[in-house]
């Protein structure tokens, strides 16, 4: 069945260091992918997206990397910083579209 | 816009009894769906609304059903609660479906 796993349940990083949190899949039909970070007591946070049509995005401080080839999926955050210590997940649009499967997630903890 | 929001924030009930949780979508979102996360789940897709007709369903027990209105909010049920039903309820929306969605802060449910 479809599985969207993560490889490291928990990361820590110097503050100021540059974080990468992967994300494998198995459903090689997926064709959009999102990454969430979630606070403690709060509803999971939209971070950025991409399409299969993409290897690669950008956004503030974050790039997402898409390789289909071996069904991973990428997290950057440049220049950590410790507001960014939350749990991240990513979720996965199935093949027909129909509802988003998400990881187990990923915490990340930054060390002053 | 205003967020996703949910309501009550915080539900305490005992076995056996049911409980209905609310969840206001953004303004224009017309899809709204309804996860559970659990320490040992995670994040599980319990079913998606879309123009008051649900149009998707997770793998969950009868007892977990909801509803949408003609204003897009969304109400979920569950019937005769378990103590494995205590989880954080979370309520996510979308302009459409099969697209990025937006989550609230959650309904923390504790069944005694």
């Amino acid at each position: 069945g479809e599985s969207v796993g993560l490889h490291l349940p928990t990361l820590s990083v110097q503050e100021g260091d540059n974080s990468i949190i992967n994300c494998a899949y198995s459903n090689s039909a997926s064709d959009y992918f999102i990454w969430y970070k979630q606070e403690s007591g709060k509803g999971p946070q939209f971070i950025i997206d991409i399409r299969s049509n993409m290897d690669k995005r950008q956004g503030q401080r974050v790039t997402v990397l898409l390789n289909k080839t071996v069904k991973h999926l990428s997290l950057q955050i440049a220049a950590t910083q410790p507001g960014d210590s939350a749990v991240y997940f990513c979720a996965e649009m199935d093949n027909y579209g129909q509802n988003f499967v998400f990881g187990p997630g990923t915490r990340l903890s930054v060390l002053p | 816009k205003a967020g996703v929001t949910q309501t009550p924030r915080y539900l305490i009930k005992t076995r056996g009894q049911q409980v209905t949780l609310s969840c206001s979508p953004i303004s224009g979102h017309r899809s709204v769906s309804w996860y559970q996360q659990t320490p040992g789940q995670g994040l599980q897709f319990l079913f998606e609304y879309f123009s008051e007709t649900q149009r998707n369903k997770g793998n969950f027990p009868g007892r977990f059903s909801g509803r949408q209105f003609s204003n897009s909010r969304s109400e979920m049920n569950v019937s005769t609660l378990e103590l494995g039903d205590s989880a954080l309820y979370l309520c996510a929306s979308s302009l459409l479906v099969a697209q990025a969605q937006f989550f609230g802060p959650g309904t923390r449910l504790t069944v005694l």
